[in-house]
């Protein structure tokens, strides 16, 4: 198992520009989160999943879009980027039980100019 | 506003001590309990997890849950420097099925 896979690893845009970035998990997990992190910052939720189809707004969505077409892919999209908006990203999976472990992908740093 | 709190750091200890990381939570619902570990440059790995009121020991990390009062704990035995790096507390609430991570603390160790 690959487990869960981001790409790409480090992007710049520049101010307006637009992209997506990917990320796909092969454990069968229906909840996948997409969360970004600044330095010193812990982590804040972006958007979540609970399955296909299905998506919801976390702490700061602005600036920000997805979708859950297939259980396997959760692409998050930035249209209009802004410097703001620098930072890593992290793509996560979690299986239905509760408990369960949230697994991470390596994550995708971005850089606004 | 759901919150996990995380004693503010750095935390430096030398090689061979006891480390102890402390976590405070809000949100009474919160049914587990998760400490991540997370290099510089890298992403978060899960390195203990709890559920129940007590202690969990894992090698040599424990972790101590108290939901009287809202508290988590992470200690950590005979630190090494291969443990310098960022921890994570989480704790998840079923009811939206999210994790709240508190800001980490950065802990060193001391050759």
């Amino acid at each position: 198992n690959a487990g869960v896979t981001q790409t790409p690893k480090f992007r710049i845009l520049k101010i307006g520009q637009s992209m997506t970035l990917q990320c796909t998990q092969d454990m069968n997990h229906n909840y996948m989160y997409w969360y970004r992190q600044d330095p010193g910052m812990g982590l804040k939720l972006i958007y979540y999943s609970v399955g296909a189809g299905i998506t919801d707004k976390g702490e700061v969505p602005n600036g920000y879009n997805v979708s859950r077409s297939t259980t396997e892919d959760f692409p998050l999209r930035l249209e209009l980027a802004a410097p703001s908006q620098t930072s890593v990203y992290f793509c996560a999976s979690r299986g239905l039980a509760v408990p369960s472990e949230q697994f991470f992908g390596p994550g995708t740093r971005l850089t606004v100019l | 506003q759901k919150e996990v709190e995380q004693n503010s750091g750095p935390l430096s200890v030398p090689e061979g001590a006891i480390a102890s990381l402390n976590c405070t939570y809000s949100d009474r619902g919160s049914q587990s309990f998760f400490w991540y570990r997370q290099y510089s440059g890298k992403s978060p790995e899960l390195i203990m997890s709890i559920y129940s009121n007590g202690d969990k020991e894992d090698g040599r990390f424990t972790a101590q849950l108290n939901k009287a009062s809202q508290y988590v704990s992470l200690l950590i035995r005979d630190s090494q420097p291969s443990d310098s790096a960022t921890y994570l507390c989480a704790a998840f609430t079923g009811a939206n099925s999210k994790l709240t991570f508190g800001k980490g603390i950065t802990l060193s160790v001391r050759p």
